[in-house]
């Protein structure tokens, strides 16, 4: 079945750096890749996805790029704010469920 | 959290009693999962439903069980809570088998 590999699984920034979270898919037929953005003690949040026809995806300070030849993607934060510390899971798609990463907890420091 | 509840939000039980987990939506999607998260694992998906009455496994399924009665609930339930039950779990909704909503999560304790 599809497995995705989350790196690094921790991360500091100062604020305005940016950050990168990259991840690894098994599954070639795998076709959707959402990234999720979870506070303590709060549900996972929808923060940007890609579907397998697009390269890169770009919302405001967030940018997800998709190499489905390596099948590897990555989420881009830029200008990074102490409000983006959070844990951030990747997943891909595989049949009809959703395979997460293990997560990167992501402290961005002022 | 996209017209997500879920019930209780937190719950401590004892080995070998019945538990059960609600989730509602008020935005009327028609699939909905349920998800447990771990340490070390992240998040691993117990059941979905594709609509009333509907429901299939998923990776972790053993020991839960599903109920979908109408669009807006879904159930969890746990016959017999193990330890290894102790979790937070989550229910997720969406209108098209991609874009998943989560809610604000269950943190169970079996004692």
């Amino acid at each position: 079945g599809e497995n995705v590999e989350q790196h690094p699984s921790t991360l500091s920034v100062q604020e305005g750096d940016s950050a990168v979270i990259k991840c690894t898919y098994s599954d070639s037929a795998s076709n959707y890749f959402p990234w999720y953005k979870q506070e303590l003690g709060k549900g996972p949040q929808l923060i940007i996805d890609i579907r397998s026809n697009v390269g890169e995806k770009k919302d405001q300070r967030i940018a997800v790029t998709l190499n489905k030849t390596a099948k590897h993607f990555s989420l881009h934060i830029t200008e990074t704010q102490p409000e983006d510390s959070a844990v951030y899971f990747c997943a891909a798609k595989a049949g009809t469920a959703l395979i997460f990463g293990k997560g990167t907890t992501l402290s961005v420091s002022s | 959290d996209a017209g997500i509840t879920q019930s209780p939000r937190h719950k401590v039980t004892e080995t070998g009693t019945p538990v059960t987990l609600r989730c509602h939506q008020t935005e009327n999607h028609r699939y909905m999962y349920w998800y447990r998260q771990d340490p070390g694992h992240g998040l691993r998906l117990i059941h979905y439903s594709y609509g009333v009455k509907d429901t299939d496994k998923g990776e972790v399924s053993d020991g839960y069980s599903v109920s979908r009665s109408k669009t807006e609930d879904f159930l969890l339930t746990l016959e017999s809570a193990t330890s290894s039950q102790t979790s937070v779990y989550f229910c997720a909704i969406s209108p098209n088998t991609d874009t998943q909503y989560f809610g604000p999560g269950t943190r169970l304790t079996v004692l």
